[in-house]
């Protein structure tokens, strides 16, 4: 079963509009972290926010916010007033537990594409 | 963020060679590396869990005689993959985890190899 599901295989929207991405997870874990990075056409992996599964607030980077909502399981990416630039891949991921490597899980990504 | 390399950045090499790829962290120390292989317009699967001083643990289906891993100090991690083979082409990715209080996976700029 997917762990990490991403809903929006692509996005488009207008410029300085504010957009959502969309983030679903499943774990019984009771302590995880959610995570977005960034992936451009160049391929590099850009740290975009991390939430953790015990922070009551909902985690704010910049233009970035994450909507947690732990009841439905969903770590939605907020990008307000959206730039031509933000035009790239979007992953959604998951850390669970605290022991062992604690490795991340990857969602299938999201295109978003910016139009001028 | 914290930074981490990754060399070569491209590679082209001819069948049944062997190609080895570095990942480095720059400015902090990483006891966990970890490697991911990124098919076009896929997401990224983890192929395994680079640990200093001790042998990879390897996901599941990843062979671990054809993708060599060594972690031989707290920055540096290799993997070699041993007689490639053009359906071994691929983007390979590293990355290395902070530790303490707000940890997170920091990737390298990846490496495009193309086996001819």
């Amino acid at each position: 079963a997917q762990k990490i599901t991403q809903t929006q295989p692509g996005m488009f929207v207008q410029e300085k509009e504010a957009v959502t991405l969309d983030c679903t997870y499943d774990t019984s874990d009771q302590s995880y972290g959610l995570f977005w990075y960034k992936q451009p056409s160049s391929g590099e992996m850009i740290f975009l926010i991390y939430q953790g599964s015990y922070d009551e607030q909902n985690a704010t980077e910049g233009r970035y916010s994450l909507n947690f909502q732990k009841a439905r399981k969903s770590a939605n990416l907020v990008i307000s007033a959206s730039q031509l630039g933000d035009s790239a891949m979007y992953f959604c991921a998951m850390r669970e537990g605290l022991q062992g490597a604690q490795k991340l899980v990857f969602g299938q990504g999201t295109r978003l594409t910016i139009n001028p | 963020g914290a930074v981490v390399s990754q060399h070569p950045s491209r590679v082209i090499c001819k069948s049944g060679t062997s190609v080895k790829i570095e990942c480095r962290s720059l400015d902090f120390q990483a006891t966990t590396m970890f490697w991911y292989r990124q098919f076009p317009k896929q997401s990224l699967m983890l192929m395994a869990t680079s640990n200093e001083g001790s042998k990879a643990t390897y996901e599941q289906g990843v062979e671990k005689d054809k993708f060599l891993i060594n972690h031989a100090s707290l920055t540096l991690s290799t993997l070699t993959v041993t007689s490639a083979h053009p359906e071994d082409s691929s983007f390979y990715i590293c990355s290395a985890r902070t530790s303490g209080a707000g940890e997170t996976q920091y990737f390298g700029p990846g490496t495009r190899l193309l086996v001819l």
